[in-house]
């Protein structure tokens, strides 16, 4: 099985709302990202978990929370968002080891955020 | 700092004729090389990569790429292409010794196939 699922497919929230995105993975992999991807761009990378910790955050603003509560499970929570916010998130998982850099990651279908 | 590029924006080509996307890469040492495929409206779908061995590699729905360290170069091939391959084509690269965890991917190249 190498499927990672997100939840859910599309949402639609208002610049007050608070609402949280999911990601899971039955892979037995240890590195979790979330990326963001505007239309016809390359994904770019917001964090990474190795090992259910927090390894890399590209400077994201603080309206964005990761979570990451097992080695199965990722959350993004989302609060006071802006419109320029609206995006696919992409979450993807990979292998995590000395030798991890040569892993490929998997991606999840994404979830189609709007902002209001 | 690693990087990777993708000259092209588009790529037209016939149904049945053979398809090449570029990319080209630097980074300070020996490269990890990835290429994904993304349909409308999904997530990216792997398709091959290289991390050493033998230069040219093969991967998902025959397709097939070809290192060449002294073009700094992994271009992306398939003999005969389809109309389903139209999609938005990504190359990544990673470097072994530094960037951390971290995947650098190319602007992305559209492919369209026509009949």
């Amino acid at each position: 099985d190498t499927e990672v699922t997100q939840t859910p497919k599309h949402l639609v929230m208002g610049m007050t709302n608070k609402k949280s995105l999911k990601c899971e993975q039955h892979m037995g992999h240890r590195a979790m990202y979330w990326y963001k991807q505007k239309a016809k761009k390359p994904p770019e990378l917001m964090f990474v978990y190795s090992y259910e910790k927090l390894s890399i955050n590209e400077s994201v603003p603080s309206r964005f929370s990761p979570e990451c509560p097992n080695s199965s499970l990722l959350n993004l929570h989302l609060h006071a968002l802006q419109p320029e916010d609206s995006a696919l998130y992409l979450c993807a998982s990979s292998r995590d080891s000395i030798l991890a850099r040569s892993y490929e990651q998997y991606f999840g279908p994404g979830t189609r955020l709007t902002v209001t | 700092a690693q990087s990777v590029a993708q000259p092209e924006d588009q790529v037209n080509v016939a149904e049945g004729n053979p398809l090449t996307v570029k990319c080209t890469y630097s980074v300070s040492g020996n490269p990890y090389l990835f290429w994904y495929v993304q349909y409308p409206n999904r997530g990216l779908q792997f398709l091959l990569k290289y991390i050493t061995g033998d230069n040219l590699v093969k991967g998902s729905y025959g397709f097939e790429a070809e290192f060449n360290k002294s073009q700094t170069s992994f271009h992306l091939k398939k003999p005969s292409a389809l109309v389903s391959d139209s999609a938005l084509y990504f190359c990544a690269v990673r470097d072994p010794q530094g960037g951390g965890n971290k995947l650098t991917f190319g602007t992305g190249t559209q492919l369209k196939v026509e009949l």
